[in-house]
């Protein structure tokens, strides 16, 4: 089946760094969507993709749409403690019997 | 505008138990999911519902488990009995149509004990 490809695990940085983050496929999806984590909580949508190459910003977040449509990834800028949690980055190929797949997800560490 | 709404949103239950979970979906969503989230895990879908149909269960263990969605609006998830492998994240997410984003409800966190 479709697998979404999320790494590292755990990422730590200083209160104040950029920080990049990586979502890969073995498939080409029409959409990417981009989560955010925290305990006890649902995942919170961050920012929808739905065209290769497409770069959309939310705030301090950006996300970009790969070109070959196997890819997508979320940067974060100027780190702030609250962007403490789990990054999620899921793919659809919206086709009449796809479904949304999920990475395993990224745990970010913000040091004050 | 209100989010997904779930409830219970915590639920502890003796393995062979049943257990019900409960959705209410963003006002004008057709399109209802739920999903089943293990610890260090992403979201793995168990149902889809365009409307009050079911049109994809192919991930839902239909032994035990059991949803409906009668009017179209909120929906139920059973489970019949509940076994020890069945503890985990129980969330529900809806969206205006099949290709629209996903927004995801709190979740009901299920331990079977």
């Amino acid at each position: 089946g479709q697998q979404l490809n999320q790494s590292p695990q755990s990422m730590f940085i200083q209160e104040g760094e950029d920080v990049s983050m990586n979502c890969t496929s073995s498939s080409i999806f029409n959409t990417w969507l981009w989560y955010k984590q925290e305990p006890g909580e649902g995942p919170v949508l961050l920012i929808a993709l739905y065209k290769a190459g497409e770069l959309t910003s939310n705030g301090r977040l950006t996300a970009q749409f790969g070109i070959t449509r196997k890819d997508s990834f979320l940067n974060i800028s100027a780190s702030i403690p609250s962007d403490v949690g789990i990054y999620f980055c899921a793919g659809d190929d919206t086709g009449a019997n796809s479904k949304l797949t999920f990475g395993k997800g990224i745990t970010l560490s913000v040091r004050p | 505008e209100a989010g997904v709404v779930q409830s219970p949103r915590y639920k502890i239950i003796e393995k062979k138990q049943p257990v019900a979970f409960w959705c209410n979906p963003i006002s004008g969503h057709n399109t209802l999911y739920w999903y089943r989230q293990n610890l260090g895990q992403g979201p793995e879908l168990l149902i889809r519902y365009e409307n009050e149909e079911a049109v994809d269960d192919s991930q839902l263990p239909k032994d035990r488990f059991s949803a409906e969605r009668l009017k179209g609006v909120d929906s139920t998830l059973k489970i019949q009995p509940a076994e020890l492998g069945d503890s985990a994240v129980y969330l529900c997410a809806s969206s205006l149509d099949r290709v629209a984003a996903q927004y995801f409800g709190p979740g009901t966190r299920l331990t079977v004990l």
